[in-house]
């Protein structure tokens, strides 16, 4: 079957960095998604990676490991408007999204 | 500006009865779909639509459906709502193809049915 994991719930604090884990098992594999979702708001896109590696966007980084199906979001200098729902998505063979249940980040100043 | 407009944002229905939950995009993209978010869980996809005049079914398809007349508007009817349909819906929207991934989501319409 099709399954993504990341965890319910992480803290961290302001200022400091965080990274939030996923693994996934998809039928065939076009990529991972990773979104960002302020409570009571659509989610947003944050990142895209089809390679292994890391990418670099600002702040934010993802890291993509397809032998281990694995994926995590790095977030650095770490700003109370970070407190969201961080929300890991991997791509299917029929170029459907697989959506984890999503990650809350809470910032503690 | 450019984006997804859903209606209402928010809803209270009883049991039993039609609802549609509209949804219009301005940025002539190819796909869009149609997803319920409920506490726990991942978006469920619903229903999709890779290009005007045609639909396909998603995770969770029972008790809704979809049109897609032309390009800009997917709206999603509840032909009788039941309890279990209280939830978030997000319509998106993305240019389709193998370009599906980055989505661009609507603000949501918050649905209790009673």
């Amino acid at each position: 079957g099709q399954n993504i994991d990341q965890p319910t719930e992480m803290t961290a604090t302001e200022g400091a960095i965080v990274q939030i884990n996923c693994t996934y098992q998809t039928s065939g594999f076009n990529g991972l998604f990773w979104y960002q979702q302020h409570a009571g708001e659509a989610p947003t896109f944050l990142s895209y990676n089809v390679l292994d590696g890391l990418e670099e966007k600002g702040r934010f980084s993802s890291f993509l490991s397809r032998s281990k199906g694995y994926s995590y979001l790095l977030l650095k200098e770490l700003q109370m408007k970070d407190s969201a729902s961080y929300l890991c998505a991997s791509m299917d063979s029929n170029y459907q999204l697989i959506w984890g249940a999503g990650t809350k980040l809470i910032i503690k100043p | 500006i450019a984006g997804i407009t859903q209606a209402p944002t928010s809803q209270i229905l009883a049991a039993g009865r039609r609802m549609t939950l509209r949804c219009t995009q301005d940025m002539r993209h190819n796909a869009m779909y149609w997803y319920r978010q409920d506490l726990g869980l991942g978006l469920r996809l619903i229903h999709y639509s890779n290009t005007a005049g045609t639909t396909g079914k998603g995770e969770v398809p029972d008790g809704y459906s979809v049109s897609r007349a032309n390009t800009d508007d997917f709206p999603l009817t509840l032909a009788s709502a039941v309890p279990s349909q209280t939830s978030v819906y997000f319509c998106a929207s993305s240019e389709g193809g193998t370009n599906t991934g980055e989505l661009f989501f609507g603000e949501g319409s918050r649905l209790t049915v009673l």
